[in-house]
């Protein structure tokens, strides 16, 4: 049991560049969700998923696409990088929208725009 | 739209002593879910202790317990028996129990320092 897998670790793009984040889980969990992380702040809510087929947006949506194919994956896309999206990025699942159950999170992509 | 504040960014303690960390809220909703995660330098985030907002009696996890003050919107951690390996980040967070935009809001976090 894998928990929430982030790949990659490191990532540094340029500007206009493209790349996918991916993340997995291995826990049949409905919910999943990314968020990214800047210095002095919290972590705040890119999108969502309640389920395959069913996305939605977060507190900071612009400049990612996000898809959920099947239950185990949800990638986060960027298609025109910016340097405003350098920053921690964290996927978490959870075994259903609004649950009182732990969020489990994966270990993190770092991701540094030129 | 709900809020967390975290009006403490550093906190230092010496190790075996107690410290509180404070957390407060905004909210129009009744019902929600309360959590404190920690972060340690390696990143991952690990959920230290949570609190359904309906139960009146507060949460305790072993050295870690939570003052909730469901009126003054406040929700404030209190680590025992300070330990060296308690030192991180520390953030609040509210979740919704469901409807709109779902996932954790989370405060800007405490930088909490266990001096030896």
């Amino acid at each position: 049991n894998a928990g929430v897998t982030q790949t990659p670790k490191f990532q540094v793009l340029k500007t206009g560049q493209s790349m996918t984040l991916q993340c997995a889980q291995d826990m049949n969990h409905e919910y999943m969700s990314w968020y990214r992380q800047d210095p002095g702040m919290g972590l705040r809510l890119i999108h969502y998923s309640v389920g395959a087929g069913i996305t939605d947006q977060g507190e900071v949506p612009n400049g990612y696409n996000v898809s959920r194919s099947t239950t185990e994956d949800f990638p986060l896309r960027l298609l025109s990088a910016a340097p405003s999206q350098t920053s921690v990025y964290f996927c978490a699942s959870n075994d259903q929208m609004g649950s009182y159950n732990e969020q489990f999170f994966g270990p993190g992509t770092r991701l540094t725009v030129l | 739209a709900q809020t967390v504040t975290q009006s403490q960014p550093e906190m230092s303690v010496q190790e075996a002593e107690t410290v509180t960390l404070s957390c407060t809220y905004d909210t129009s909703e009744s019902d929600y879910y309360l959590f404190w995660y920690k972060q340690p330098p390696s990143r991952q985030m690990i959920l230290v202790i949570r609190q359904e907002a309906y139960k009146q009696q507060n949460a305790t996890e072993n050295r870690f317990s939570v003052n909730f003050q469901k009126a003054a919107k406040s929700f404030s951690l209190k680590i025992s028996d300070s330990q060296l390996g308690d030192a991180a980040m520390y953030f609040c967070a509210y979740r919704s129990l469901g409807g709109g935009a779902d996932g954790l809001t989370f405060g800007k976090g405490t930088h909490l320092i266990i001096q030896p």
